[in-house]
């Protein structure tokens, strides 16, 4: 079916580096624009990252700008986040999330469960 | 503090409706047209119940509305029914490529 299936989140240093996948299935991956949106415990959604069908146009948010980084692999149907530098505020759920087709309509149609990433000493 | 401004509560009877205001700037909200809302349970991932203002997504009930007035986007549930009750956020593009949410609001039923 249709879904998205987050892994790779762990507990992690501060000043440390981890890597989330998300493998997607279901539906054209190619087609889609991709991104990441996290939630910090009891807190609201804050948007991180998204990245083009081929790769060709990613940002980020200022937040983690410079120290994530967000790629994809079509032949794989997955999409990644090397995330270094880590700091505490960075703790959170992380969500895979699919938006537009051939472009970026800023609104995000399909989540993952999302992986918890916690960031402490 | 959020980008985005809702009222952190709101709440209503069964059958009644509910009106969930998002106030932005008029650089995001007042801006553009790629305001979004979403519900989410405890526990789970948020769901996309509304995009680009006032389109809703195959499968979600028509109980559910959008509009955008200005600098305020809003969300309206109808008909109020138990299973509403749950956290809603609105989201808004921003330019320069960012997007920025609300704080969320906590719809009790």
């Amino acid at each position: 079916q249709v879904q998205l299936v987050e892994s790779g989140g762990d507990l992690v240093k501060p000043g440390g580096s981890l890597r989330l996948s998300c493998a997607a299935s279901g539906f054209t991956f190619t087609d889609y624009y991709m991104g990441w949106i996290r939630q910090a415990p009891g807190k609201g959604l804050e948007w991180v990252s998204y990245i083009s069908t081929s790769s060709s146009y990613a940002n980020h948010a200022d937040s983690v700008r410079g120290r994530f980084s967000i790629s994809r692999d079509n032949a794989k149907n997955s999409l990644y986040l090397q995330m270094n530098s880590l700091r505490a505020e960075d703790t959170a759920v992380y969500y895979c999330v699919r938006g537009g087709q051939f472009a970026l309509y800023w609104y995000f149609d399909l989540w993952g469960r999302g992986t918890l990433v916690t960031v402490s000493s | 503090q959020s980008a985005l401004t809702q009222p952190p509560s709101a709440s209503g009877s069964p059958g009644q409706s509910v009106t969930i205001s998002c106030t932005g700037t008029s650089s995001d909200v007042g801006d553009y047209n790629y305001v979004s809302w979403y519900q989410q349970y405890p526990g789970k991932a948020p769901k996309l119940i509304i995009y680009e203002v006032s389109k809703r997504p195959s499968g979600v009930p028509d109980r559910f509305s959008g509009s955008k007035s200005g600098n305020t986007a809003s969300l309206t549930v109808s008909g109020l029914q138990a299973e509403d009750e749950a956290d809603f956020y609105c989201s808004s593009y921003a330019g320069n490529n960012n997007l920025v949410f609300g704080g969320g609001t906590k719809l009790t039923v």
